[in-house]
């Protein structure tokens, strides 16, 4: 299994403004995701992180407002731009697990994200 | 298109066994798997079916029909630290998982 870290783990942040958000892994992966989830709701894919190239976004999610990068194997950041009392939420990071990502993820253990 | 039902809680009795069904509709499907998180926790790998049939590990085991679209997830000898909630999660195309809206899971003494 992988440990994933994630940085910060919790801020409260003013409308308006961006946030950084971090997450490493002990081992090298190909695959990282990065989910929404909001209080007492399902996770809901934002974007797939792949080294070398650019992030797939899901729909409903873009570029602009959730910029990511993957610099290498193991890290990847998420920033949240402009932001907006919407999305207040926690946001994880997870990478694959097996031999297929569709066997198994492991999920950092996510920011909580409070926007004022 | 892509749906997934689960119910959205369960009550069940210490020492008491559990189901959790889910229904699904992917594209692509590959198999699906099946998730545990705690309040103000993250997500855990329970268990995953590539194949028909059932798989155990220990204290819970997953079932998949997949000319049905339908698994579930059977939770023995429950304990209070099994309160939580289960997310089902079909993986499909370009690798990616789906998570359903999840059932929480109140056990009582």
């Amino acid at each position: 299994s992988a440990v994933i870290s994630q940085k910060p783990s919790r801020d409260i942040c003013q409308r308006g403004t961006s946030l950084t958000i971090q997450c490493q892994v002990d081992s090298q992966v190909t695959m990282m995701f990065w989910y929404r989830q909001q209080p007492g709701q399902s996770l809901t894919l934002i974007a797939t992180a792949n080294q070398g190239s650019e992030a797939t976004y899901e729909s409903g999610f873009v570029i602009d407002k959730f910029p990511i990068s993957r610099p290498n194997l193991t890290f990847s950041t998420l920033t949240v731009s402009n932001m907006s009392p919407e999305d207040s939420s926690i946001y994880l990071c997870s990478v694959e697990g097996g031999r297929q990502s569709t066997d198994t993820q492991y999920f950092g253990p996510g920011t909580r994200l409070t926007v004022l | 298109g892509q749906s997934l039902e689960q119910p959205s809680e369960v009550t069940a009795v210490e020492g008491a066994i559990v189901q959790i069904n889910c229904t699904y509709q992917t594209s692509g499907f590959y198999g699906l798997s099946w998730y545990q998180q705690h309040d103000g926790g993250a997500p855990t790998f329970l268990s995953y079916n590539g194949l028909d049939g059932l798989e155990e590990t220990g204290r819970f085991s997953s079932f998949l029909s997949r000319s049905d679209s339908y698994g579930y997830l059977l939770l023995q000898e429950l304990q209070m630290k099994d309160s939580a909630s289960y997310f089902c999660a079909p993986g499909g195309r370009d690798d990616k998982i789906i998570f359903g809206k999840g059932t929480r899971l109140h056990i009582l003494p």
